[in-house]
């Protein structure tokens, strides 16, 4: 089953714009990450988030936490036309320091236009 | 350092064959996790394998199994394929202790006909 939601579904903006990702999800959660899929390859790591961190950043990327809200955002600031991806969060549900099951939203379809 | 790598990247079975995955990760992770991502379901955990270990196994049939050597590579099997056996199958390498940041092969891309 689907923890993360994502939206929207798919994202069209134009080369130098900022896209903004947002993730739902429904259990707690020690932390949560972002991940990139080009064209049906395999996943890149962007970026993890902790439980307890409300705000994290990592080059053009920065990612929110609101546990109270169960919702994450992912924004890319001056998109360019290599961001074109499909973009997905990650929890993992488990108690404990942590867990390496992960669980996939649908993901966020981005299209840059050059 | 080298990625994770997976084999074969494409594969074609018949209904009723089995068929087995293998991936090799990074050097000095010990935690493989494994994947299966359709366009109907997305991505869904299969299992993780730690140390030689399943630490962790997802919602699937017992058709689906796996297991990891001493040097960290694992296989998975699926017998018995079904059509909707058809999928990508990712493989992730982790450190496993303390580290959650997992990184993805390739992918096998499996048609079930």
């Amino acid at each position: 089953s689907q923890q993360g939601e994502e939206d929207p579904q798919a994202l069209s903006i134009q080369e130098g714009e900022n896209a903004t990702m947002n993730c739902s999800y429904k259990t707690s959660i020690n932390n949560l990450q972002w991940y990139r899929q080009n064209s049906g390859r395999g996943l890149v790591h962007l970026i993890l988030i902790r439980s307890n961190e409300r705000e994290k950043h990592s080059g053009r990327l920065r990612v929110t936490l609101d546990t109270s809200k169960k919702s994450s955002s992912l924004l890319i600031t001056a998109s360019r036309a290599a961001d074109t991806a499909s973009y997905f969060c990650a929890t993992d549900a488990a108690s404990g320091a942590g867990s390496y099951q992960l669980t996939f939203g649908k993901g966020t379809k981005l299209s840059v236009i050059p | 350092k080298a990625g994770v790598t997976q084999t074969p990247r494409y594969l074609i079975k018949t209904r009723g064959q089995q068929v087995t995955l293998s991936c090799s990760p990074i050097s000095g992770h010990r935690s493989v996790s494994w994947y299966q991502q359709t366009p109907g379901q997305g991505l869904q955990f299969l299992f993780e394998y730690f140390s030689e270990t399943q630490r962790n196994k997802g919602n699937f049939p017992g058709r689906f199994s796996g297991r990891q050597f001493s040097n960290s590579r694992s296989e998975m099997n699926v017998s018995t394929l079904e059509l909707g056996d058809s999928a990508l199958y990712l493989c992730a390498s982790s450190l496993g202790i303390g580290s959650y940041e997992q990184y993805f092969g390739p992918g096998t891309r499996l048609t079930v006909t």
